[in-house]
């Protein structure tokens, strides 16, 4: 069984398309988190949620929009999307907030392309 | 602010050599350090990790020290071999962190070739 699972694993879609990615964790953990890694590799967090309350929002357009129905699932909703979207959207888990063991989990990665 | 400055890549080996990756950091207080590796298609995972000044992380052959003195925790390894190829990325985090924030450096990549 996969420990932090994201669907789709790529996706291809027009400007102006609204898209989801969906996360899965079952490890237990209760904090999870999206990541975009840009062309150059680059990492940045974009949301953080613990026990599903929204504890990292980074300065991210609000087209962009966490969901996370319960701690084991946090989705991704992003609006009217853009060419400067297309990036690889990583999924990631701790138990307890990374700053004290700072082990994350990570999916495999989500590839956007926006066409 | 609180940042990680990594050399930048990418780094192009034989297999057998030594290699060195440069970690450099920026923080208030005393983190603990990271180094995660990214193989090609997958995800990042926690390699080792250091989390108070001397201390060595180890795994998979690979080393780096927490050294305050000079704000660094260099990743080591005698011998890497083609399997080592990779994006590496340094990061750190504050025990405690009420954000639980974890700062990655750019990754550096490894090349081995046989």
């Amino acid at each position: 069984d996969t420990a932090v699972s994201q669907t789709p694993k790529y996706l291809v879609t027009q400007m102006g398309n609204d898209k989801s990615i969906k996360c899965e964790q079952n490890l237990g953990h209760d904090t999870m988190y999206w990541y975009k890694q840009d062309s150059k590799k680059f990492l940045k967090i974009m949301f953080s949620y613990n026990n599903k309350e929204l504890i990292i929002n980074e300065t991210v357009p609000n087209r962009f929009s966490p969901k996370s129905p319960d701690k084991a699932h946090l989705n991704l909703h992003i609006n009217s999307l853009e060419l400067g979207d297309s990036a690889v959207y990583f999924c990631a888990s701790s138990q307890g907030l990374s700053g004290a063991s700072g082990e994350l989990f990570f999916g495999e990665g989500s590839r956007l392309t926006v066409l | 602010g609180d940042s990680v400055t990594q050399m930048e890549g990418p780094v192009t080996l034989s297999e057998e050599a030594f290699l060195t990756i440069n970690c450099t950091y920026t923080a208030t207080g005393y983190p603990s350090l990271f180094w995660y590796v990214q193989y090609p298609g997958e995800g990042l995972q926690l390699l080792l990790k250091a989390t108070k000044a001397d201390d060595k992380g180890s795994n998979k052959g690979f080393e780096a020290t927490y050294r305050k003195e000079t704000t660094s925790f260099h990743l080591e390894k005698g011998s890497v071999q083609v399997s080592d190829s990779a994006v590496y990325f340094c990061a750190l985090s504050f025990r405690g962190s009420t954000l639980g924030r974890l700062y990655f450096g750019r990754g550096t990549q490894l090349t081995v070739w046989p």
